[in-house]
């Protein structure tokens, strides 16, 4: 079962780019990876998701090694707006839904 | 187009009283899933409709919980008796397909108490 890892909070001024990096040692051949954005009073509201390598699309990027034990959101140019919980999560819903594991989440505060 | 919505958005309940909560999904989303986050854990998926049947139900915690979506159209989440530990916040979700490549559309949630 892949049971995923994320810090608890991140600081980081504007302007700059973000990494925050989710640990699922025991991901399943099957299993995907994929990140949430969630605000406050809000649900989790989709941001990327891959499978192995880099994935990019217009608000970050998505680095999964070889291994697929760890993967890493990329958020460039952070801003204000971007103070949020970021959630990874692991699992594929065929073999299971029951085997999907999100992350405690990490809290971003984004500094002017 | 309208998002995925909930009612109640707030729930505060006794223990041993029962809670309905209502999930309305994206218009023409078949695949329909309720989640729950405790305090202080993770979310945790609950089960997963396809139109109006239960294709995983493999997350309820027991048979307090019962969830329809008659007609296929919203969903009902019900709690009876509720206990102290199913306070939490339950989301709904909603997609086109039932992959996990298909994406999936939160609602807000409803915060339920149990006292």
């Amino acid at each position: 079962l892949a049971k995923t890892t994320q810090p608890i909070s991140m600081d980081s001024y504007e302007g700059q780019e973000v990494n925050i990096t989710c640990s699922h040692n025991n991901i399943a051949t099957n299993d995907y990876i994929t990140w949430y954005q969630q605000f406050p009073s809000q649900g989790p509201r989709f941001i990327i998701q891959g499978y192995k390598t880099k994935v990019t699309n217009e608000v970050a990027s998505l680095f999964i090694p070889a291994d697929r034990k760890s993967s890493t959101l990329s958020l460039p140019r952070v801003s204000l707006s971007d103070t949020a919980v970021y959630y990874c999560l692991v699992g594929d819903f065929v073999t299971g839904a029951n085997n999907l594991f999100f992350g405690t989440g990490t809290r971003l505060t984004v500094i002017p | 187009e309208a998002g995925v919505t909930q009612f109640p958005s707030h729930s505060v309940i006794e223990k041993g009283q029962t809670v309905t909560l209502r999930c309305d999904p994206i218009s023409g989303h078949d695949n329909l899933y309720w989640y729950r986050r405790v305090m202080g854990k993770e979310i945790k998926f609950l089960l997963h409709f396809v139109k109006e049947s239960k294709q995983d139900e493999s997350g309820m915690p027991n048979n307090r919980f019962l969830a329809e979506r008659t007609g296929g159209t919203y969903s009902t989440l019900k709690v009876q008796p509720a206990e102290l530990e199913d306070s939490g916040v339950y989301f709904c979700a909603s997609s086109l397909g039932p992959r996990t490549t298909d994406t999936q559309y939160f609602g807000p949630g409803t915060r339920l108490t149990v006292l």
